[in-house]
């Protein structure tokens, strides 16, 4: 069965560190994959989405993610964030076989800005 | 342009009760989703329509749960016999055609059962 693991409950970096958020997933094919980001009282926004090709996927704000088959993740990256982006990730696990419409979401990682 | 809406934002209910969700999607979308967020977690997939029919509702829990789509456009996610159990937000999102494309969410309703 499809799954994803997002190991890291709640990180805290200052602000202008260097962020990476990780994310393993359980599939047989290669699936697609996304990260999605969570504010208080907004709704999920895409951030970034992996089908196939480059394995380095550059997303909105600044982010972008790898795949890297051989670990079957999917890190997302920031070089510097910033005060805004604290927030819910979500990583995120479709079909590969078929339409991408039974996504499965990881549990989220946190994120908090420290001044 | 408009973007998924979700109504009401907030629901609160006895349990044993009846409730209706409702979601607009966006204007042209023709892929609909719905799906449950409780707290601390990730969303669960519910329900996937593919215009008016359900293409996709291997992730309602129970009978309880049904959800229609009767013009392709707007979608009621409908629960019966509410039960404390149920409490979560729901979220709704909309896509072009749901072939591998972006789902665009909608804010989410937050269904409380007492």
């Amino acid at each position: 069965a499809q799954s994803v693991t997002q190991p890291d409950i709640h990180i805290t970096v200052s602000e202008g560190a260097s962020l990476e958020l990780r994310c393993n997933y359980s599939y047989g094919a290669t699936p697609y994959l996304f990260w999605y980001v969570q504010s208080p009282g907004q709704g999920l926004q895409l951030l970034l989405k992996y089908f196939s090709g480059d394995t380095l996927v550059q997303g909105i704000k600044g982010f972008e993610a790898e795949f890297k088959r051989s670990q079957s993740s999917f890190n997302l990256r920031k070089p510097s964030v910033h005060w805004s982006d604290a927030a819910e990730y979500f990583c995120a696990v479709g079909p590969s076989y078929s339409s991408a419409s039974k996504i499965i979401f990881g549990s989220g990682t946190r994120l908090s800005i420290r001044p | 342009g408009a973007g998924v809406s979700q109504t009401p934002s907030n629901k609160v209910t006895e349990k044993g009760k009846y409730v209706e969700l409702r979601c607009d999607p966006i204007s042209g979308h023709t892929a609909l989703y719905w799906y449950r967020q409780s707290l601390g977690q990730g969303p669960e997939f519910l329900i996937y329509f593919q215009g008016t029919g359900a293409a996709d509702d291997s992730g309602l829990p129970n009978d309880r749960f049904f959800a229609v789509r009767p013009e392709g456009s707007v979608s009621t996610l409908k629960i019966q016999r509410t039960e404390r159990g149920d409490s979560a937000v729901y979220l709704c999102a909309s896509s072009l055609t749901g072939e591998a494309d972006t789902q665009y969410f909608g804010p989410g309703t937050r269904l409380t059962v007492l």
